[in-house]
């Protein structure tokens, strides 16, 4: 069964510290990889994707790992601000066949990130 | 930027109402989506779109109904509202399959 699961469920941290945090999927065949950012009350937004033959792609202080044999992902975010306080869902992309190729999302339940002043 | 706008932020209805949800993006996109979002579940998909006229069932359909008459507005039909309805609706776009979703900001809807 094609399943994305995340830790921590929740997370504090102080302002300026770091945090990591966790995605493993059983989803196969893989597509590709996406962590989303959902602030409160809004939608969630993508920070960055991940194909199969990447390692690491940074966006700002937000750095994602892929770990394709493992099937682990990791979000990092760097020297955290209040503004990241916010839900970070991880979304695996597979494919599919409806009309020609295609992908279906599975998304994970989403880490809980409080940043505290 | 994309922007995908739905009707309502936050709507209260009473049980065995019809209740309509609406969304509206502006970027051209083929593809659109109907998903419900509850604590410790996640996002799940109710029904999606990859064209005008044209819906498909997700994973979670029984209860709801959609339409797709124009390619940049996307509607949510509760025919009758349940209690267990009770949700935070999210729609999105995207402009090819399985990439990148714009989501709305959400419609928090209580089943009274």
């Amino acid at each position: 069964k094609n399943q994305v699961e995340q830790s921590p469920q929740s997370l504090i941290i102080l302002e300026g510290k770091n945090c990591t945090l966790q995605c493993n999927y059983t989803v196969s065949p893989f597509s590709n990889l996406r962590w989303y950012k959902q602030d409160t009350g809004r939608g969630p937004v993508s920070l960055t994707i991940m194909t199969f033959s990447e390692n690491t792609k940074s966006n700002g202080r937000y750095t994602a790992t892929l770990d394709a044999d493992t099937k682990q992902s990791s979000l990092h975010i760097t020297a955290s601000q209040l503004s990241d306080s916010a839900s970070y869902i991880c979304v695996v992309s597979t494919r599919f066949f409806y009309g020609g190729a295609t992908n279906k999302l599975i998304f994970g339940t989403g880490t809980l990130l409080a940043v505290q002043p | 930027d994309v922007k995908v706008t739905q009707s309502s932020r936050y709507l209260v209805k009473r049980t065995g109402e019809k209740v309509f949800l609406e969304c509206v993006q502006d970027m051209d996109h083929e593809n659109m989506f109907w998903y419900r979002q509850d604590p410790g579940l996640g996002l799940r998909l109710i029904y999606f779109s990859y064209d005008v006229k044209m819906k498909e069932k997700g994973d979670i359909p029984e209860g709801y109904s959609v339409s797709r008459e124009k390619k940049e507005r996307f509607s949510l039909i509760l025919e009758s509202a349940s209690t267990n309805q009770t949700s935070m609706y999210l729609c999105a776009s995207s402009r090819d399959r399985g990439q990148e979703l714009f989501f709305g900001s959400g419609t928090q809807l209580s089943v009274l």
